[in-house]
């Protein structure tokens, strides 16, 4: 039962453009979410979060939106770059401030110069 | 210097043996996690340790055994290994209580488990 999901398990788009990935969670109980972004041979790194009181959070070139309401979260990255090829992972946490977090099996993004 | 830092980083047996995965982190975080990343890709939690108190064990089989010497290390033992067993194991760490402050889990590179 995957309470963080997914559903595009990779995405390719041109230099410059605008990239989109997308991200469903079924608790509602989840007050709190993040992006990872992982390359090869690395383990992920934190990118950008934001917290269910909010359905925008900015910074530079990465934006996450959070509609609460479809229980639906995504980043956009623009203008995308070659260097942004990596693996994206959704993550979610509840209130629990355990640091326990719960990941999406993450999108491969390919920026194509 | 490497933040959290995880030996080996790849690890080939055969079934039924024990093995250790160690790693450690030079950030003096309190909070120090094991996750798996299975075949499906899915980064899924397996224990937690908080000053060298387990605080999460997610219904692990009990050949897993985490050991915490101290807050900087986190060990991971393995027994009886099964096939079922091979992923990369990621061993992070972090501040308790500011994952929603700063949003950040320390992630080492992972160790890739093969068992044959």
């Amino acid at each position: 039962d995957q309470q963080v999901k997914q559903n595009s398990p990779s995405l390719s788009v041109q230099e410059g453009r605008i990239s989109i990935l997308n991200c469903d969670y079924t608790n509602s109980m989840f007050d709190y979410f993040l992006w990872y972004k992982k390359y090869p041979a690395e383990g992920p790194t934190f990118l950008i979060s934001i917290s269910s009181i909010k359905d925008k959070n900015e910074d530079g070139r990465f934006t996450v939106f959070l509609n609460k309401s479809a229980k639906h979260l995504s980043l956009h990255i623009v203008p995308s770059q070659p260097g942004d090829s990596a693996v994206y992972f959704c993550a979610a946490t509840d209130s629990s401030n355990t640091g326990k977090l719960i990941f999406g099996q993450g999108t491969t993004l390919q920026v194509k110069p | 210097d490497t933040a959290v830092s995880q030996t080996p980083k790849y690890l080939v047996t055969q079934m039924g043996n024990d093995k250790s995965i160690k790693c450690e982190q030079n950030l003096g975080h309190d909070t120090m996690y094991w996750y798996k990343q299975d075949s499906k890709k899915f980064l899924k939690i397996m224990f937690s340790y908080n000053n060298k108190e387990l605080i999460i064990n997610e219904t692990v089989p009990n050949r897993f055994s985490p050991k915490s010497p101290d807050k900087a290390h986190l060990n991971l033992h393995i027994n009886s290994l099964e096939l079922g067993d091979s992923a990369v194991y990621f061993c992070a760490s972090s501040q308790v209580g500011t994952i929603k402050s700063t949003g950040e889990l320390f992630f080492g590179e992972g160790s890739r488990l093969t068992v044959l």
